[in-house]
This record gives structure tokens, C-alpha cells and sequence, in this order.
């Protein structure tokens, strides 16, 4: 079956750090890739996205690149900001039949120091 | 664009009362959406797959009787926690479409 597997947190950074949080995932099809974002108190909302191998997803200075040699997905981000803490989840969704599943990692939480 | 709407964002309840959460998609159709539960510090548990005139598949371990699906267009699906208690407060959230669009989720908190 399909599974997602993400570096455990939290992970804690001074602001202006540079990011990275490992995504590594096994799927039977060939599936699109995000990264969702919880801010504390709030729902998930899509970071990023990629839906081919060698797709860069950017949205708001984080990136992640489809590498389908090593089954990742991993989130960077050059410069985080205190604004960025939260729980970050990589995700998968293939297709099974007409349907699109989605599979999530734990989530990784990032808090990050003034 | 395509977004789903997810109704309430939060709500308050006595225990043994019944809550109805209601997920829309907006702008698209969706023969399928599926529901998830969230405990605290842990991922999104895929509690079940609605799927448009027909019953819910729901995952193991999970009470169908407890939680009601009902996806009875092809806009909107609902979830109703029946007789809820302290330990079904959570946080709800659904998904539909291609790409896993997600609702902004239900935080439910019974007293």
C-alpha cells in the first residue's frame, strides 16, 4: 500500500535558518506529491504541490522537488521566519480507480525562535 | 476555483447529543470525499470514504453507527456524530477532488 514517512519533529530553528524537513514516501501508482501546513488553532492548507518527477513546487519562499529516483518530497525553505511555526504534513494522493487517496505523514511541527 | 467548504469550524456540545458536520465542494462535483480525524500531535486518520448515492466505506475500527455519512449529491456530504462523548472530541476535517483539496475542518469539543 501507499505510505508517507516524514522526519519526526518538532524541529526548532532561529529565524532566518534555513529549513529542510525530510519527506520520503511508497506508492503503487504514480502519484501527486504536497506539502499541507497547519498553523495552530487552523485547518490544513496546501502549501505546494507537484504531480510529475522532477516538478518543483514553491509557494511563499518553501520548495520541493518530485525525485522519483528516491521517492522524496523534501520541503525547504532558504530563510524561515517566526511566522512559519506549525505542523507541516507531506502527503501523497494516487489514484485507485475513479478516486484520488490521499495518504499524510505524522506531520513534522517547526517552531522557530526570534 | 475549486475549494471545498467545510461547516461548522468549531462547536460545542453536551455529551450524548448528535453534531452534523457538513463538507461542500464548490465549483466541482464529487462522487467521492472523504473524512478524517485528527487527535492532537498526530497525523490526519482516514475514518472514511463517501461516496455519492451509496453507503460509506468506513476504515477499521471505526464506528459506522457512531459516525453517519451521508452523501446524498454530488456537492455535499455530511458526517453526524451520534450519542457524541468527551472522547469524540477531535478535530474533523474532509477532503474531495483530484489534487485533495481539503475542508478548513470542524474542531469538536463535547463536554
Amino acid at each position: 500500500g501507499n505510505s508517507v514517512t516524514q522526519m519526526e519533529g518538532p524541529v526548532t530553528l532561529s529565524e532566518e535558518a534555513f529549513l529542510t524537513i525530510n519527506c520520503t514516501y511508497t506508492a503503487t501508482g504514480y502519484p501527486s506529491l504536497f506539502w499541507y501546513v497547519q498553523y495552530p488553532g487552523e485547518g490544513l492548507q496546501l502549501l505546494l504541490k507537484a504531480t510529475k518527477a522532477d516538478d518543483k513546487g514553491s509557494n511563499k519562499g518553501f520548495e520541493a522537488t518530485y525525485r522519483k529516483e528516491t521517492t522524496s518530497f523534501h520541503l525547504e525553505k532558504g530563510s524561515v521566519q517566526v511566522s512559519d511555526s506549525a505542523v507541516y504534513f507531506c502527503a501523497l494522493s494516487d489514484q485507485m480507480g475513479g478516486s484520488y487517496i490521499p495518504t499524510f505523514g505524522r506531520g513534522t511541527s517547526l517552531i522557530v525562535h526570534p | 476555483g475549486a475549494v471545498v467548504s467545510q461547516h461548522p469550524s468549531w462547536v460545542i456540545c453536551k455529551s450524548g447529543t448528535s453534531v452534523k458536520i457538513e463538507c461542500r465542494s464548490l465549483d466541482f462535483q464529487a462522487t467521492t470525499m472523504f473524512w478524517y480525524r485528527q487527535f492532537p500531535k498526530q497525523s490526519l486518520m482516514l475514518m472514511a470514504t463517501s461516496n455519492e448515492g451509496s453507503k460509506a466505506t468506513y476504515e477499521q475500527g471505526v464506528e459506522k453507527d457512531k459516525f453517519l455519512i451521508n452523501h446524498a449529491s454530488l456537492t455535499l456530504s455530511t458526517l453526524t456524530v451520534t450519542s457524541a462523548h468527551p472522547e469524540d472530541s477531535s478535530f474533523y476535517i474532509c477532503s474531495a477532488g483530484p489534487g485533495a483539496l481539503f475542508g478548513s475542518g470542524t474542531q469538536l469539543s463535547v463536554l
